[in-house]
């Protein structure tokens, strides 16, 4: 069984502080990640891609990978309180295009 | 340019019913995706389709449910026989060709059994 593991949270930061949020997956052969915010009630957005290990950078965002330790997380600098909404995690693993979730982490941006 | 539609926004039907969902793929895009949200919970790959290739029916948690698409574009997912726990948010997604296209989504369909 394939797994996307995140905490769900919630996980709670100062306006202006840096969020960071954690995924694990169990599959080796994954190949692309993918980070998704959704704000209740909404479908799913995406915020970031990223496929090699390493950092991309995207405005606040960063999107961190290591295949090594199967963990991709995503940290937001200079949180806003309209950053608060829940972060899905996705894989998509070789060879198939369906992406598996994670349940997702909710984050909350206090004023 | 437009995103992917879904249609109806909410479905309420009664238990045993059969129920049809729409969805509309970005422009262009060829591959086509069916996913489902329960409360809480992230999202569960129902089917996949690419171009004029066999569907990816993996995702499908019975033969009650089906789909298909017409002509590379909209695409029907049909739930006969309705059960309770068939109550989610039924979400669409499409991107272009290419391993790593991201997928995106639309608004999707709310759907509650009684």
């Amino acid at each position: 069984q394939k797994e996307v593991e995140q905490n769900s949270g919630p996980l709670s930061v100062p306006e202006g502080a840096i969020a960071s949020l954690n995924c694990t997956y169990s599959d080796r052969v994954s190949q692309s990640f993918f980070w998704y915010r959704q704000y209740s009630g909404k479908s799913p957005e995406l915020i970031m891609s990223i496929y090699s290990n390493g950092d991309k950078e995207d405005g606040r965002f960063t999107a961190q990978l290591n295949k090594a330790s199967q963990y991709v997380s995503l940290l937001i600098r200079d949180s806003q309180p309209s950053d608060s909404a829940t972060y899905l995690c996705a894989v998509r693993d070789t060879g198939r295009r369906a992406l598996t979730f994670g349940s997702g982490t909710r984050l909350q941006v206090q004023p | 340019g437009a995103g992917v539609s879904q249609s109806p926004s909410n479905k309420v039907t009664e238990k045993g019913k059969d129920v049809e969902l729409r969805c509309d793929p970005i422009s262009g895009h060829t591959a086509l995706y069916w996913y489902r949200q329960s409360l809480g919970q992230g999202l569960e790959f129902l089917i996949y389709f690419q171009g004029n290739s066999a569907p990816d029916k993996s995702g499908l948690p019975s033969d009650r449910f089906s789909a298909e698409r017409t002509g590379g574009s909209v695409s029907t997912l049909t739930i006969q026989r309705t059960q309770q726990e068939d109550s989610a948010v039924y979400l669409c997604a499409s991107s272009p060709t290419g391993a790593n296209q991201p997928q995106h989504f639309g608004d999707g369909t709310r759907l509650s059994i009684l």
